[in-house]
């Protein structure tokens, strides 16, 4: 079936510093990838999104490309605030199975990023 | 504005009690979700529905049920049978449920044992 795979957390940066966050993923097809964030006590919000090869998402100075050579969907911000701090979730729909268009969640990456 | 509301933000239940958390949404879409969150879990799938009067089993459906009575509704039933029900629960609805469109979430309910 359907997996992603992201980096484990969590994730400690100073104020303006560049982030990266892994995120790999196994499907069939031609899934669409996400990113999501989620905030202390909230749910989750739609950062960015790519639906094919080649896209690249971007978001409130956060992007990621979809690379189907190497199965990734990478977040990157190149300066984070301290309002970044938040559990970011990588998730793909559309891979393969029935019920393929129901989402498949990484397991998260918090990030806390400091004055 | 529309969204998604889940009601109440937290829940308490005792021993043997089967509690209901509720969601609903105003944003006239066909398909609506429920996921059990868990620390460093990731979120689960519980059930979900694609149309009113229909919903199916999701990876962890033992020890829930849902109904799909209305458009906007999508109650989570959190049986007796559930041993281990703490988590995070989060309530999602999309446009469809046949297409690769976002999931718009709800802020979710907290779930404790007393």
């Amino acid at each position: 079936g359907d997996s992603v795979t992201q980096m484990e957390g969590p994730v400690t940066l100073s104020e303006e510093a560049f982030l990266t966050i892994n995120c790999t993923y196994t499907a069939t097809g031609y899934p669409s990838l996400f990113w999501y964030v989620q905030y202390p006590g909230e749910g989750l919000q739609l950062l960015l999104k790519a639906t094919k090869a080649d896209d690249k998402g971007s978001n409130k100075g956060f992007e990621a490309t979809y690379r189907k050579e190497t199965t990734s969907f990478h977040l990157e911000k190149g300066s984070v605030q301290v309002s970044d701090s938040a559990v970011y979730f990588c998730a793909l729909s559309g891979g393969s199975g029935a019920g393929s268009y129901q989402l498949t969640f990484g397991k998260g990456t918090k990030l806390s990023v400091i004055p | 504005d529309g969204g998604i509301t889940q009601s109440p933000k937290y829940l308490f239940r005792k021993e043997g009690q089967n509690v209901t958390l509720s969601c609903e949404q105003n944003l006239n879409h066909d398909a609506m979700y429920w996921y059990r969150q868990d620390p460093g879990q990731g979120l689960r799938l519980i059930y979900y529905s694609q149309i009113v009067n229909d919903f199916q089993k999701g990876d962890i459906a033992e020890g829930y049920s849902v109904s799909r009575e209305k458009k906007e509704s999508f109650p989570l039933t959190v049986t007796s049978a559930q041993k281990n029900p703490t988590a995070f629960y989060l309530c999602a609805s999309s446009p469809d449920g046949y297409s690769n469109q976002p999931q718009h979430f709800g802020d979710g309910t907290r779930l404790s044992i007393l």
